[in-house]
């Protein structure tokens, strides 16, 4: 059982289509993070969302924190086909001072 | 490149063996965070060590074993590998083990267990 559920685990898209990518949990986070991998490298930090509510924006991308601080969304505007990535979110600390990296969300952009 | 570093980027053993991953953080960071990553588990935390301390512990078998030494460089032995310890190994440190842990992961090390 995996403490933070990513949907959808696939997404195929067209080149300038809009995305949503949900991460859940039924537990409460002091943090969230988002991560973008590339095959055979390591997770790059793209935000941090520690404010209930909060949303921030990186350009083409927008991230939201539910209000509960269970949940967390990314929206991608007008994809690229660098865009094209693995999608984690993580949280933590949390019992026992443990991380959780989400499921994932495996993202194409289709040129 | 997020400043931080891992070696060796390959590994090729054989079951029951033992092997060393090492990693070096960005300067300046305290923590140390080792994941591993498989296709059916995905990222999984290991440990961390804050310091030269443990400071956390997740899905880490007994056959695992990390450190952190007093240079901040740490290091992952695993030991008796079975084919299923076949997996990319991440390295990622961070600023300090409070609150709000924005992580930079290594190039990882892909350990295959033949």
């Amino acid at each position: 059982t995996q403490l933070l559920e990513q949907s959808p685990q696939f997404l195929s898209i067209q080149e300038g289509e809009n995305l949503t990518v949900y991460c859940n949990s039924s537990s409460v986070f002091s943090s969230l993070q988002w991560y973008r991998q590339e095959p055979g490298e390591g997770p790059v930090l793209l935000v941090t969302v520690v404010t209930g509510g909060e949303v921030k924006k990186l350009k083409r991308l927008t991230f939201q924190f539910g209000d509960a601080r269970k949940d967390s969304s990314l929206h991608i505007t007008a994809a690229q086909p660098g865009d094209t990535g693995l999608y984690l979110c993580a949280g933590g600390p949390h019992t026992g001072n443990q991380f959780y990296f989400g499921t994932g969300t495996s993202l194409t952009v289709i040129p | 490149d997020s400043g931080v570093t891992q070696t060796p980027k390959h590994l090729i053993t054989a079951t029951g063996q033992r092997v060393t991953l090492r990693c070096s953080p960005r300067s300046g960071d305290l923590s140390v965070y080792w994941y591993q990553q498989s296709l059916d588990q995905g990222l999984q935390f290991l440990i961390q060590y804050y310091n030269g301390e443990e400071r956390a512990k997740g899905n880490i078998l007994e056959r695992f074993s990390a450190q952190q030494f007093p240079d901040l460089h740490s290091e992952l032995n695993l030991s008796s590998l079975e084919l299923g310890d076949s997996a990319l190994y991440f390295c990622a440190s961070s600023a300090s083990g409070a609150e709000v842990n924005e992580q930079f992961f290594g190039p990882g090390t892909r350990l295959t267990v033949l």
